[in-house]
């Protein structure tokens, strides 16, 4: 049993580039969602989808872009990468985040340089 | 306000003493509280969700939650350094319950 699947796991960009992360659940979860991490920020969400379908904006989606590929996928793109997009980035689940919380991935460390 | 509000810590533990980490929400009408543990370079791990008021006890963990104080807190009996972690509480949000809403955490030191 899986869970959630992140790759790569690390990853190091120059200014200008481009890149997609990859996520995806084995627990057949509806929901789905993007996250960063920076020291003294704690967790904000980047984007999100509810069910397969949908998606929706979050506290910091500027610069990224999401699809939600299928029930299982939900990737994130940087179209032209910024050293302000250095961070941690997490993917998560749920099936019911009321019920269940979320189900996180083991992390992406991206750098721009 | 800060919508969750956490102290930072460090909160340093003898080994095998009772550990108390608090957390205060503002979002009246969140329903489901969790707590998350997060090692240094690693992603949050759900060890404990409450949802009505009082205490839930799992093993070594308890949650205590209380909604007319808008507090939750998360108590670690017999800790052990393989404890020393951050901890973050995410209540839902009330507005969208496909959400959580984040705290900093509070970083937590077990000494041997």
């Amino acid at each position: 049993n899986a869970g959630v699947t992140q790759t790569p796991k690390f990853q190091v960009l120059k200014t200008g580039q481009s890149m997609t992360l990859q996520c995806a659940q084995d627990m057949n979860h509806n929901s789905m969602y993007w996250y960063r991490q920076d020291p003294g920020m704690g967790l904000r969400l980047i984007y999100y989808s509810a069910s397969e379908g949908t998606t929706d904006k979050g506290e910091v989606p500027n610069g990224y872009n999401v699809s939600r590929l299928n029930k299982r996928e939900f990737s994130l793109r940087l179209e032209s990468a910024a050293p302000s997009q250095t961070s941690v980035y997490f993917c998560a689940s749920s099936w019911a985040v009321v019920n269940y919380g979320y189900t996180f991935g083991s992390g992406t460390r991206l750098t721009v340089v | 306000q800060k919508e969750v509000e956490q102290n930072s810590g460090p909160l340093s533990v003898p080994e095998g003493a009772i550990a108390s980490l608090n957390c205060t929400y503002s979002d009246r009408g969140s329903q489901s509280f969790f707590w998350y543990r997060q090692y240094s370079g690693k992603s949050p791990e759900l060890i404990m969700s409450i949802y009505s008021n009082g205490d839930k006890e799992d093993g070594r963990f308890t949650a205590q939650l209380n909604k007319a104080s808008q507090y939750v807190s998360l108590l670690i009996r017999d800790s052990q350094p393989s404890d020393s972690a951050t901890y973050l509480c995410a209540p839902s949000n009330a507005g969208n319950n496909r959400k959580l809403i984040w705290g900093l955490g509070t970083s937590l030191a077990v000494n041997p």
